[in-house]
């Protein structure tokens, strides 16, 4: 079966300093992968998307960027972090299609203080 | 621009009723319509999966419809408990997208009382 990690689960850090977020996915290869940020108030949405390695697709400009260094880790990074990148950072995987069902990961909350 | 909106935003019930949720979505060209739950401070579960071709999606006491026509579905919880309290999201991807893209609504807060 698959299963899908992210660390840390909880992260404070202050205005400035920089940021790894990390995800992983077992049981599966080439699968899609996808970073998507759930603020207060805000609703889900989404950051990145990887179809392959080396392959990151932006959705919104911002203060972070995301990388996919094996087929089956993605990154979420940023060099300073600002107040407004606070928010709960979910991950989620799916095999490609566009029909098929995405797998979420239990998230990293993170607060920028 | 696809847009997915749940309402309403908040539902509270007494245990054993069912629950009647509703999402709504602006843009008929979807692949599919992925129904989930998230606890407080958790991921996402996914529950049913109704791809564009279908009707409903049935997993025990949840039961989901799709009329991609109107831009709706319904998720049906049958017989309420307290441990089906948490929030409700749905979510379409979108054919127009970029990816496999999931556009969510806000989601539905439900309260079921014991």
């Amino acid at each position: 079966s698959q299963t899908i990690h992210q660390w840390p689960a909880t992260l404070v850090q202050p205005v400035g300093s920089p940021l790894s977020l990390e995800c992983t996915v077992e049981g599966t290869s080439n699968p899609n992968l996808y970073w998507y940020r759930q603020a207060a108030g805000r609703g889900l949405q989404l950051l990145f998307y990887s179809v392959g390695i080396g392959q990151i697709s932006s959705e919104v400009p911002q203060n972070l960027s995301a990388s996919r260094p094996q087929d089956r880790q993605f990154i979420l990074s940023s060099k300073k972090l600002l107040l407004s990148d606070s928010g709960f950072y979910l991950c989620a995987w799916d095999r490609g299609q566009a029909y098929n069902e995405q797998f979420f990961g239990p998230g990293t909350r993170l607060t920028v203080l | 621009k696809q847009e997915v909106t749940q309402i309403p935003a908040a539902l509270s019930v007494p245990e054993g009723e069912n629950l009647v949720l509703n999402c709504s979505f602006t843009d008929s060209a979807i692949y599919n319509l992925q129904w989930f739950r998230q606890d407080p401070g958790k991921g996402l579960t996914s529950l049913l999966l109704i791809q564009s071709s279908q009707r409903e999606q049935t997993s025990g006491r949840l039961n989901a419809s799709l009329d991609k026509s109107s831009g709706r579905s319904t998720l049906y919880i049958a017989a309420s408990q307290p441990g089906d309290s948490a929030t409700y999201l749905c979510a379409v991807t979108g054919i127009k997208a970029a990816g496999n893209k999931l556009t969510f609504g806000g989601g539905t807060r439900v309260l079921v009382k014991p």
